[in-house]
């Protein structure tokens, strides 16, 4: 099994929906990430969490939150979805060194239409 | 500011080639990891690197900290090569990345 999945791994949505994108993990690691990814920008930090009750913004939470229901369970939302939301997003999880491996989910690629 | 430089963007070569792929960064590190970003999406860590040199299989890994530069080495390279790389480093607490460096590799 996979150490990081993620549901749905593709969804199409209209302007002003809301979504939820889940993530779970079985390494067992306290820190999870959301990301998204865009064409020419490289991964950009959503959100992050460090445990259960630490969550942290990243460079663009605007449009988004999280929620982290367990150790093993980090799930972004888009409040009212928006076209330039559409985006290829990523869930990972690491240890807390930063000579840790950082294991990334398979994908959400999310449309906004 | 913590910024990441990959260099080429793009690349294209011959199978059998060696393939560099640079990445340079602006702030102090103990660690740069390079990942591997498949054509479906995934992405998976390739090393990770604190000082001299890796080898995994054809890949290579070097890195300087002093001058804060990295290089991806792929010895006769393979179609199967093709992907998106991207250096990546901890900071504070938060990961930097690269914007990635797509390979093709012809056969």
């Amino acid at each position: 099994d996979a150490d990081v999945t993620q549901t749905p791994r593709n969804r199409i949505t209209k302007t002003g929906k809301r979504i939820m994108l889940e993530c779970s993990q079985t390494k067992g690691h306290d820190r999870m990430y959301w990301y998204r990814q865009d064409p020419g920008l490289g991964l950009r930090l959503i959100y992050y969490s460090f445990d259960v009750k630490d969550i942290n913004k990243g460079e663009i939470s605007d449009g988004y939150s999280v929620s982290r229901q367990a150790q093993a369970k980090f799930s972004l939302s888009l409040e009212s979805a928006i076209p330039n939301q559409t985006a290829l997003y990523f869930c990972a999880t690491s240890g807390t060194l930063s000579t840790d491996t950082q294991y990334f989910g398979p994908g959400t690629r999310l449309t906004v239409l | 500011k913590n910024e990441v430089e990959q260099s080429p963007q793009n690349l294209t070569a011959q199978e059998g080639e060696f393939i560099t792929i640079n990445c340079s960064y602006s702030v102090g590190i103990s660690a740069l990891h390079w990942l591997q970003q498949h054509p479906g999406g995934g992405i998976v860590s390739l090393f990770m690197l604190s000082s001299g040199k890796k080898k995994h299989g054809r890949l290579i890994a070097t890195i300087n900290i002093q001058e804060k530069h990295s290089s991806l080495h792929i010895t006769a390279s393979h179609p199967r090569d093709s992907a998106v790389y991207i250096c990546a480093y901890l900071y504070g607490n938060q990961f930097y990345f690269g914007t990635g460096t797509s390979l093709t590799v012809i056969p």
